[in-house]
Order: C-alpha cells, then structure tokens, then sequence
C-alpha cells in the first residue's frame, strides 16, 4: 500500500511568492492533517479535515495561510505570500475514522519549506 | 483537554529496556493513551495505544497505572534505531477525539 504523499519534499523560494504544497492520504482514510514543525515550536497541528470538511483551523497561523480539500484523495496548503518564518517542515498525516477510531495517523515524509 | 508531560531527555544502554514515563493527571474516562515516536527528520510513527489495560506489540509495551494518570512505554531491547523523540499524547476533540497534539516528548539516546 502506498503510504500518505506529500509534494514537493524540498522547497526553496523568495519571500513574497506563493507556495503550495500537496497532500495525497492513505486511500480509504477519511480524515487529513496538516502539521508544521520547527526547532522552536515543535510539531504544530494547523488544521484538520474529517470527509474533506475542515473541523479545526485554530492551529493556522494567519490568513496567508489555506488548506483545501476538494476531494477524498488530494489536499492542498497554501501560503500566499511567504516570509522567512514559514520555513519549516510541514507534515501531511491522514487516519480512517471507521467505526470508533484507531487513531493511528500515518505521517507523509514531510515539505521541506525555505523561505529566503 | 487532557495534557501529558514528559521527561525532556533519556538515555539507555543498547540491549537495554527503556522505561519512558508520562503524565497525563487530568485524562478522562474514555480518553485513550497513544506513543508515537520520531527519528530524525521522518514524519511521526505511531507505536501504540491503550485505554485501561496494558497492551504489547511488536515494538513495545504499555503499561497504564490503575488510576490512568500516568502510563510507560516500555521498549524491551533497545538498539541504536530507537533513538528518537518518544511523544505521549492524549488526543482531543470531543466525540471524534482525534485532535493530536504532539507536546515536546522525550528525547531517547541509545548508547552503544
């Protein structure tokens, strides 16, 4: 089974640009997360989906940031425009809510973000 | 929400057991328990996860005080590829309870 697929795993831009990144879940699995992690703050869980719905964006940090889920197989986040302190590594992860939950989230490799 | 806390650091001898302890006082009733850990620069990986009774696996043990205030992960034989940031987590989210937050967990060194 291919596990949770993230794009791109490295990304270098400028400030100001847009970046994207891509999430593919485990097929089946109806629930996605978006983590970000940093040397400072951790793992940081900015938003999740349960059936392509967004349940909590508390963890976004501001309005630059957007995450969508159009459909059960591909997610998106976006930050428009990026500065400097979004680099990171962000973290897809995805689980299946099938009857009471398992809980076990399986976490994509990660983007790795610099922003210059 | 229930939070756990955790010592900061570890070590343990290879071939070992290492005994990582968590906190998480103020955990419900229907709450479970969940271990994930973290090797350098891969995305989390869930271990295990238990409610009231201690559970096993291939990767470790779980052993939950009667009270569920506190809980080990046990590994029974640590090697050098255990060394990772260990992260206790008692998820959230009301019904759905599965709103993880990773804390800052425990840094394990397996030393040769």
């Amino acid at each position: 089974d291919a596990g949770v697929i993230q794009s791109p795993r490295h990304e270098v831009t400028e400030m100001g640009q847009e970046v994207t990144l891509r999430c593919k879940p485990i097929s089946g699995h109806n629930s996605l997360f978006w983590y970000r992690q940093t040397m400072m703050r951790g793992l940081e869980l900015l938003i999740y989906f349960n059936n392509n719905v967004p349940i909590d964006d508390s963890g976004m940090p501001e309005d630059r940031f957007s995450a969508k889920m159009p459909n059960a197989s591909f997610s998106t986040l976006k930050i428009q425009p990026s500065e400097p302190r979004d680099s990171a590594v962000y973290f897809c992860a995805s689980s299946s809510l099938a009857g009471r939950y398992t809980g076990e989230l399986f976490f994509g490799e990660g983007s790795r973000l610099t922003v210059l | 929400d229930a939070k756990t806390t955790q010592p900061t650091s570890m070590d343990c001898a290879e071939g070992r057991a290492a005994n990582l302890p968590c906190n998480h006082s103020t955990i419900s009733g229907n709450e479970y328990v969940y271990w994930y850990r973290q090797i350098h620069s891969q995305g989390p990986q869930y271990i295990i996860h238990g409610l009231k009774n201690n559970e096993t696996n291939e990767m470790a043990s779980l052993i939950i005080t009667e009270d569920r205030k506190s809980s080990t992960l046990i590994l029974p034989h640590a090697t050098l590829r255990d060394t990772a940031v260990y992260y206790c987590i008692v998820p959230s989210g009301g019904n759905t309870g599965n709103q993880f937050y990773f804390g800052t967990g425990t840094s394990l060194t397996v030393i040769p």
